[in-house]
């Protein structure tokens, strides 16, 4: 059964980048199958998607975040990583990372997220 | 970019009783929509991926329906299980995600 998991600082200081890492168990991250995600969810409030990335290392970001997200894949490790700079009190938020299912027989963007990771609180605060 | 609307934002209802929720997309996004359960302090769920295929595990309670612009998900018969925060999302933006603003399911 795959498995994601978060991890990284629940504190980060405005200006400063924000890193978090998502290690995915009990499947492969290298599958030709999958996109990976990064979501967010500030408190209260819905659901952003901030970016996908590949086994490949090919990216698609959020518009409204492009400049300011980078993501990386690391195979050997079965991790993707998320790096949000210059952040403020707005991204204060709750981080998902996800698998993207990419069901390209059913047309071709028939794509989901599924499974989720757990989420990480990550406070932007000085 | 597509925006995603989703109605009502809320709503009340009892345990037995069947709740539709509507997500409209601002152009037509095919059946490229997705529907997912949120509760409190959880991560989201995948309920209905394609606008009306059942996820593996999904009790068939809840259902999909719609293409183009207009989206409906529908619960026959509310348990108490499923008082949530519903949101929809669409995948017709070659791997750019949009997801709709939630309705929240809650106790009558």
């Amino acid at each position: 059964q795959l498995q994601l998991q978060e991890s990284g600082p629940g504190l980060v200081k405005p200006s400063e980048t924000l890193s978090l890492t998502c290690t995915v168990s009990g499947g492969s991250i290298s599958s030709s199958s999958y996109y990976w995600g990064w979501i967010r969810q500030p408190p209260g409030k819905g659901l952003e998607w901030i970016g996908s990335i590949y086994y490949s290392g090919s990216t698609y970001y959020n518009p409204s975040l492009k400049s300011r997200v980078t993501i990386s894949v690391d195979t050997s490790k079965n991790q993707f990583s998320l790096k949000l700079s210059s952040v403020t009190a707005a991204d204060t938020a709750v981080y998902y990372c996800a698998r993207i299912v990419i069901a390209a027989r059913r047309g071709p963007n028939t794509n989901w997220f599924d499974p989720w990771g757990q989420g990480t609180l990550v406070t932007v605060s000085s | 970019d597509i925006q995603m609307t989703q109605s009502p934002s809320s709503l009340s209802a009892s345990v037995g009783d069947r709740v539709t929720i509507t997500c409209r997309a601002s152009q037509s996004i095919s059946s490229y929509l997705n529907w997912y359960q949120q509760k409190p302090g959880k991560a989201p769920k995948l309920l209905i991926y394609a606008a009306s295929s059942l996820q593996s595990g999904v009790p068939s309670r809840f259902s999909g329906s719609g293409s183009g612009t207009d989206f409906t998900l529908t619960i026959s018969s509310l348990q108490p299980e499923d008082f949530a925060t519903y949101y929809c999302q669409q995948s017709y933006s070659t791997l750019i995600f949009t997801f709709g603003p939630g309705t929240k399911v809650d106790i009558k």
